[in-house]
């Protein structure tokens, strides 16, 4: 089982750029999430899905945008790519509202 | 603002010792999650405690709920190199519209040979 697929790996972006990074599952879990990992944080929480075509905010929220058209996938988008979006990104999916995550194995992202 | 507190933030052992790192919040969770991550891999899961009291155990870890579902802690008994990692709890709550999951800062747990 292929599990949580993020891509792509590594990516360098300019500042003011955009882009889309990645995120599939192939367990049909219900509850997909999005993370942004920084030295001393933690993980914290940029946006959250419990099902297709329902998403909400988490901690973090500005400066990204998602949607979950289907049940697989569940896309992260920079609008405007700054300095302080440098980070390493995961999406994780569970089955259960109580948690009890999968997660991808990250997309670390510089902006310069 | 942090949900969840972990303590301590590094730890440092010989093999065999034993250690505990607690995680500690304000809020009630309706369950509790730890993991372990080792670098340049996301988080995996340890296990997930529901009920308030609860104690799981996996080989030589041990996981407490906390009886007002607020705390937990991680238990493990003669360490080993291969417990080195970065250790994380997190908690599901209900918060705005549905439930979310957020995560503690993080225990670094390193077991020297």
């Amino acid at each position: 089982n292929a599990g949580v697929t993020q891509t792509p790996k590594f990516q360098v972006l300019k500042t003011g750029q955009s882009m889309t990074l990645q995120c599939a599952q192939d367990m049909n879990h219900e509850y997909m999430s999005w993370y942004r990992q920084d030295p001393g944080m933690g993980l914290r929480l940029i946006h959250y899905s419990v099902g297709a075509g329902i998403t909400d905010q988490g901690e973090v929220p500005n400066g990204y945008n998602v949607s979950r058209s289907t049940t697989e996938d569940f896309p992260l988008r920079l609008l405007s790519a700054a300095p302080s979006q440098t980070s390493v990104y995961f999406c994780a999916s569970s089955f259960s509202r109580l948690g009890g995550y999968t997660f991808g194995s990250g997309t670390r992202l510089t902006v310069v | 603002t942090q949900l969840l507190e972990q303590s301590p933030q590094f730890l440092s052992i010989q093999e065999g010792e034993n250690l505990t790192v607690y995680c500690n919040s304000s809020s009630v969770f309706s369950s509790l999650q730890w993991y372990r991550q080792e670098p340049g891999e996301g988080p995996v899961l340890l296990v997930t405690v529901v009920t308030g009291g609860e104690v799981k155990k996996l080989k030589r870890l041990t996981f407490q709920f906390g009886d007002a579902r607020k705390d937990s802690s991680l238990h493990i008994t003669a360490a080993q190199p291969g417990d080195t990692g970065l250790y994380l709890c997190a908690g599901s709550h209900h918060s705005g519209g549905y439930q979310k999951v957020t995560f503690g800062t993080g225990t670094k747990l390193q077991v020297i040979p």
